[in-house]
């Protein structure tokens, strides 16, 4: 059925870097964008950046510009993100979503309809 | 940057109308999305467009935005509607996406 899958919970040292993947199937994975959300312990939703899975073109949010990178795999439907010089403060669940464009709408219309189920990162020396 | 504010919570009896509000400058000229997202699970889609259904959703949800506030309303709410719900923007200043605070629906 149409899903995201996501790669397994990740234990990191301060310092380092993670990379999460997000495996599409189902739909047709150029016609989509990307988007990563993060969500701290018992906080709300916070938004990272997103990807268009067509062209590769990538938008961070500034918090993160310089720490984050997001890519595209076209080969085999999966986007991953890869979150670099970890803090305390990156532990939270990621999530990634499918960006949906409605019909060619502009970007303030899009939205994000399908999501994964979760990857918890933990970030403790 | 864009702000986003919700109550932190609203509670509501059995059958009775359960409305969340997400305020903003001006959020009446931006297109609203709502999630809902229950415990220990990813959020999910329940209005887009202000006040559009995705496939699946109950009529029971139902979306407004005008002025400085957008509203999702709960109608004849269900102890399986208990969750939190985010409401989400695009900010076209600073060309970042943007959620609320969230609130937390108790179904008493």
């Amino acid at each position: 059925q149409v899903q995201l899958v996501q790669s397994g919970a990740e234990v990191k040292k301060p310092g380092a870097s993670v990379k999460v993947s997000c495996k599409a199937s189902s739909y047709t994975f150029t016609s989509y964008g990307i988007t990563w959300v993060r969500q701290a312990p018992g906080q709300g939703l916070e938004w990272m950046g997103w990807i268009s899975v067509y062209n590769g073109n990538a938008n961070y949010a500034q918090k993160l510009q310089g720490r984050v990178t997001m890519t595209t795999d076209t080969s085999t439907s999966t986007a991953y993100m890869e979150l670099r010089s970890l803090r305390s403060d990156d532990t939270a669940v990621y999530y990634c979503a499918r960006v949906n464009y409605g019909s060619g709408s502009p970007i303030n219309y899009w939205y994000f309809d399908l999501w994964g189920r979760g990857t918890l990162v933990t970030v403790s020396s | 940057s864009y702000v986003l504010t919700q109550p932190p919570s609203v509670s509501v009896a059995p059958g009775q109308t359960a409305r969340i509000t997400c305020g903003g400058n001006n959020i009446g000229s931006k297109s609203v999305h709502w999630y809902q997202q229950k415990p220990g699970q990813a959020p999910v889609l329940v209005v887009y467009d202000d006040s559009d259904r995705p496939s699946g959703i109950p009529e029971r949800f139902s979306g407004s935005n005008s002025g400085n506030t957008a509203t999702l309303t709960i109608s004849r709410v269900e102890a399986g509607d208990e969750a939190d719900y985010h409401c989400q923007v695009w900010d076209s200043s600073s060309e970042h996406y943007v959620f609320g605070t969230g609130t937390k629906v108790t179904v008493l």
